[in-house]
């Protein structure tokens, strides 16, 4: 099991450029999310998807949009970047089931903004 | 809204001592995640406190909750080096705790174990 996985590991754009962050899970998750962790802010929720074809905002949603291609894989794109995103970007899946129902986190992304 | 408060946020203590990291969150959601960051790597998750009273121990951590006073401990006995990470705590946004929602983290405890 690969668990989470993220694509790209690093990027750097400049501004007004578009790109897509890739997550994928292999835990068979119904639910996924796509954090953003900025120094001395802990983690914010951007975007999540309770189940596959829903899709909610979290926190800071704004100059974000999100698919969930389908149960494994859910994408984060930035349609015009700018430097107030760049940032760490952690996706994660979890269960949505009772139980421990804790999330799963992937290695993280990157993203510089010039 | 939904607050998750922890102190310090920064700690620095020699091996050897004990010392707890506190968690005040303002849900009245009964369950709370603990988990462990290292420098540039992921959230490893270290402890998932399902109800009031519940109380985890994994080697030298021990974590703790009490829903009613919204507050979770987590202690560290006989500190070592291995230990130096930062450390968050987590709530869901749903506080029935057993939905999709997402979870709102505090903003981390960066502890530094020197010899």
């Amino acid at each position: 099991n690969a668990g989470v996985t993220q694509t790209p590991k690093f990027q750097v754009l400049k501004t007004g450029q578009s790109m897509t962050l890739q997550c994928a899970q292999d835990m068979n998750h119904n639910s996924m999310y796509w954090y953003r962790q900025d120094p001395g802010m802990g983690l914010r929720l951007i975007y999540y998807s309770a189940s596959e074809g829903t899709t909610d905002k979290g926190e800071v949603p704004n100059g974000y949009n999100v698919s969930r291609l389908n149960k494994r894989e859910f994408s984060l794109r930035l349609e015009s970047a700018a430097p107030s995103q760049t940032s760490v970007y952690f996706c994660a899946s979890r269960s949505g089931t009772s139980g421990f129902n804790e999330q799963f986190f992937g290695p993280g992304t990157r993203l510089t903004v010039l | 809204e939904l607050k998750v408060e922890q102190n310090p946020l920064f700690l620095s203590m020699q091996e050897g001592k004990n010392y707890t990291i506190y968690c005040n969150y303002s849900t009245t959601s009964d369950r709370l995640y603990w988990y462990r960051q290292d420098p540039g790597k992921s959230l490893e998750s270290l402890f998932v406190l399902l109800s009031n009273g519940a109380v985890k121990q994994e080697g030298r951590l021990m974590a703790s909750l009490d829903t009613k006073a919204r507050l979770s401990t987590l202690h560290i006995t006989a500190a070592v080096h291995d230990l130096s990470a930062t450390y968050f705590c987590a709530v869901d946004q749903d506080p029935s705790g057993g939905g999709a929602d997402g979870l709102t983290f505090g903003k981390g405890t960066h502890l530094i174990i020197q010899p």
